[in-house]
């Protein structure tokens, strides 16, 4: 257990609609990253979060957008959603911004929309 | 473009059989290369290099990292069934300074 907790597990949709996952960083830790992992794509980095503060860009679309709050939890909200937006997306959190370092990750939400 | 390039993509080994995986990268402003191994879920942190030429070691894992060449290699020995997983590679760079990964290898060991 990494001590990175996202809600939910798992969700289903249909297309168009949006949907919000949660994110809980280790205690202590102030930057939060957010990927998709795709079975063709692998692991893709979409935005990291530091302190509140967006820090870093990815491959995010414009349909995602992400926050960080006062606690240090984030959410990422996914709009309009399509196909191919179904993908294990993962939360990790690390102590300090970039440069990186070691990230512990979460358990992933698995998103399928139908 | 940045890129990380893991292979093979998949091995099939049996138990105490030693394997070497394999990641190369080409990625600008290069800070660490780190090792994940991944089961079913989470991604889970085994080794940071930053130096060429000096080992990291847990166990019966064992990583280096050769900056000249721009590749790293992980070695698993007397391997085991629980080591059966995707090996991530993911490289600390790019123009924002996050990971950029591989696609992974997987590792399948047979008893």
């Amino acid at each position: 257990d990494s001590g990175v907790t996202q809600t939910p597990k798992h969700l289903i949709t249909a297309t168009g609609q949006r949907v919000t996952l949660r994110c809980s960083p280790r205690s202590g830790d102030l930057s939060v990253y957010w990927y998709q992992q795709s079975l063709d794509q692998g692991l893709q980095f979409l935005i990291q979060y530091y302190n509140g503060e967006e820090r870093a860009k990815g491959n995010i679309l414009e349909r995602f957008s992400a926050q960080q709050f006062p606690d240090l939890h984030s959410e990422l909200n996914l709009s309009s959603l399509e196909l191919g937006d179904s993908a294990l997306y993962f939360c990790a959190s690390s102590p300090s911004g970039p440069p990186s370092n070691e990230q512990f990750f979460g358990p992933g939400t698995r998103l399928t929309v139908l | 473009e940045d890129k990380v390039v893991q292979s093979p993509l998949s091995l099939v080994v049996h138990e105490g059989d030693t394997v070497t995986l394999n990641c190369s990268y080409e990625v600008t402003n290069f800070r660490s290369l780190l090792w994940y191994k991944q089961e079913k879920k989470a991604p889970t942190f085994l080794f940071m290099l930053t130096s060429s030429g000096i080992e990291k070691k847990s166990g019966r894992l064992s990583s280096i990292l050769d900056k000249k060449e721009l590749f790293s290699i992980l070695n698993i020995t007397a391997t085991q069934t629980g080591d059966s997983a995707v090996y991530l590679c993911a490289v600390e760079g790019g123009s924002q300074g996050n990971l950029i990964f591989g696609k992974g290898t997987k590792l399948s060991v047979k008893p």
